[in-house]
This record gives C-alpha cells, structure tokens and sequence, in this order.
C-alpha cells in the first residue's frame, strides 16, 4: 500500500520569502502524486498533480513541485509567498494504472505566513 | 459551476443516534467520493461511486456506515449507531470521470460530533 510523510506540521515564513514544503512518499509501484490546499472554512483545491513527463509541474498560485523517483519526493515550492498563501496544504499519491481512484493524503503542513 | 455543496455543515448527536449527510457533486461530474479527517490528519477515503455503483470501500468503512448515491445524482451516508470516535469531518468531492489522476472537486464538509 502507498503512503504519504508530510515532513513538517507546520511552516512560518515571512512575506515575500521562499518557501518549500516538504513530502515523501512511499509504493512499490508507480504512482501519481498530488498536492491539495485548504484555505479556512474551504474545501480543498488541487494546486497542482503529477501524472508523467516533466518531473517540475507548475500548479495555480504560482506553486511547482519537482517530483524525484530517485528520492520518492514531491516536494512545493514557491519563490515569493504572499499573506493569501496562508493555509494548509496536503501532498497525496494514489496508484498508477491501477483502476484506483482513492487518494492517500499526508497529515497536512500548516504554512502561515507572516506579514 | 456552483461546486460541490454538503448538507449539513455542523451536526451534534448523542452515542448509538443515527445520522445522515447529503453530498450534492458539480451536475455534469459522473464520480463522487466520502472522505473523513480527523484533527491534525488528512482525509482518509471512505468509498467512490462512479455513477450509481459503488465501485470501492475502505476498510475504515464497518458495517454501520452505509452510503447511496440514487440515480447517479446526489449522495447520502448514513452512520448508524454512532460512537464517539465518529467524530470527524466529513468530506465529499466530485469529479468528471475523465481518467485516473484527475482533478477532485471538493466540498466543505460535515462536521459531526458525537457526545
């Protein structure tokens, strides 16, 4: 079975620094990887996935992630956050080709940022 | 696009009550799910339907939960008996059935409690 580490709980960061937030993940088999953020009172919104090819996936907001086979990573970045970016975000994986269509979320990483 | 709405948004009941929670999915998407969170957890996946059939369950998902999703529109799931550890909130998201990895809607939830 896959599964996902969301290695910090919580991140604070100072407006208009670079952030990066971190997941590994765990599966015996190729996967497709995700990564989900809540805003307060929301429901969670795809930022951006990786399905195949380019390992650096841009998502909305100005979020990428680099996927890392090598390394079983998936970890968000953005060059510049913004007070709006405050949230929670959620890495998640689900099996590739295998008719699945259940996601398997991290615990979550609480970014605040901090004007 | 009015996006996916849950019905209710709070609800409190005693031990060994009843409940159910209605999910109504984006109108064209033919895919809805039930996720659960816990505090300072990510959703778990609870069941999918694809159209009216229910296509996968969770373990997480005992004999008392029941979920329907009646000609393939709105969905319900019934928690019978509920015990404290219900307590959670209760996700649903929906998505257009278009391939694997593709982008869920989600809506904001259900939280129950439990005393």
């Amino acid at each position: 079975a896959q599964s996902v580490t969301q290695l910090d709980s919580q991140v604070p960061v100072f407006e208009e620094a670079p952030v990066e937030l971190r997941c590994n993940y765990s599966s015996s088999v190729s996967v497709y990887l995700f990564w989900y953020v809540q805003y307060p009172n929301q429901g969670l919104q795809l930022l951006l996935k990786y399905l195949s090819g380019s390992t650096l996936v841009k998502g909305i907001n100005g979020f990428e992630a680099e996927f890392n086979k090598s390394q079983t990573s998936f970890h968000l970045r953005k060059p510049s956050v913004h007070i709006s970016d405050t949230a929670e975000y959620f890495c998640a994986v689900t099996l590739s080709g295998a008719g699945s269509y259940q996601l398997t979320f991290g615990k979550g990483t609480k970014l605040s940022v901090i004007p | 696009d009015t996006g996916v709405s849950q019905d209710p948004r709070h609800k409190i009941t005693k031990r060994g009550q009843n409940v159910t929670f209605r999910c109504d999915p984006i109108s064209e998407h033919n895919r809805l799910y039930w996720y659960r969170q816990t505090l300072g957890q990510g959703p778990e996946f609870l069941t999918y339907f694809q159209n009216e059939a229910q296509l996968e369950k969770s373990r997480l998902l005992s004999d008392r939960f029941s979920a329907e999703r009646p000609k393939g529109s709105f969905s319900t799931l019934e928690i019978q008996r509920t015990e404290q550890g219900d307590s959670a909130m209760y996700l649903c998201a929906s998505s257009l059935g278009s391939g694997e990895g593709e982008k869920l809607f989600f809506g904001s939830g259900t939280q129950l409690s439990v005393l």
